[in-house]
């Protein structure tokens, strides 16, 4: 089963419009981090987020944690078409296993 | 590009048979991690090796093995291939032992990955 899950499962907006993207986990965690996964490629690493930290920027992106509600978010400002990927949560726990999500599949229409 | 090098990147088989999987981490990297992606089970983690030593395990079927080498490079071994085997499986590597404590990044670098197709 998976440890992260992802809302919604898929996001069609238009170029410069906000995506917002939320993933919710069962146990506690050390850190939870994000990835970028084009088609068929590898997933590629954005941000990490620790336990004790309730928000992080990179650049277009923030990231929320909320350890009570076990959730997360990723927003990704002014999207581009480039941003149109998969993205996928993945949760740290005690341990050396990184467990990911089911993913959101963004759309961004020119 | 990642830095963690797969081979190959596809491969078509039969049912029953056997392959091999490869991958080369980035350099200096000592943690290498095995998953396998499909469209109904998702990004499932199968393995992990630090420097030569299996450290965890994840749903990995008994089918399955690998290893990792003295030069860091690790190998999947898949066997009695079955049609569901058929998917994109991925290595990651990362900097080192990764604690999943605050000192710690736990980014991991992934490959493009080998797409098995089993007939």
């Amino acid at each position: 089963s998976q440890q992260g899950e992802e809302d919604p499962q898929a996001l069609s907006i238009q170029e410069g419009e906000n995506a917002t993207m939320n993933c919710s986990y069962k146990t506690s965690i050390n850190n939870l981090q994000w990835y970028r996964q084009n088609s068929g490629r590898g997933l590629v690493h954005l941000i990490l987020i620790r336990s004790n930290e309730r928000e992080k920027h990179s650049g277009r992106l923030r990231v929320t944690l909320d350890t009570s509600k076990k959730s997360s978010s990723l927003l990704i400002t002014a999207s581009r078409a480039a941003d149109t990927a998969s993205y996928f949560c993945a949760t740290a726990l005690a341990g050396n296993k990184l467990t990911f999500g089911g993913g959101t599949r963004v759309l961004v229409k020119p | 590009d990642s830095g963690v090098t797969q081979t190959p990147k596809h491969l078509i088989t039969a049912t029953g048979q056997r392959v091999t999987l490869r991958c080369s981490p980035r350099s200096g990297d000592l943690s290498v991690y095995w998953y396998q992606q499909s469209l109904d089970q998702g990004l499932q983690f199968l393995i992990q090796y630090y420097n030569g030593e299996e450290r965890a395990k994840g749903n990995i079927l008994e089918r399955f093995s690998a290893q990792q080498f003295p030069d860091l490079h690790s190998e999947l071994n898949l066997s009695s291939l079955e049609l569901g085997d058929s998917a994109l499986y991925f290595c990651a590597s990362s900097v080192g032992l990764p604690m999943w404590g605050l000192a710690n990044t736990g980014e991991l670098f992934f490959g493009e990955g080998s797409r098995l197709t089993v007939l």
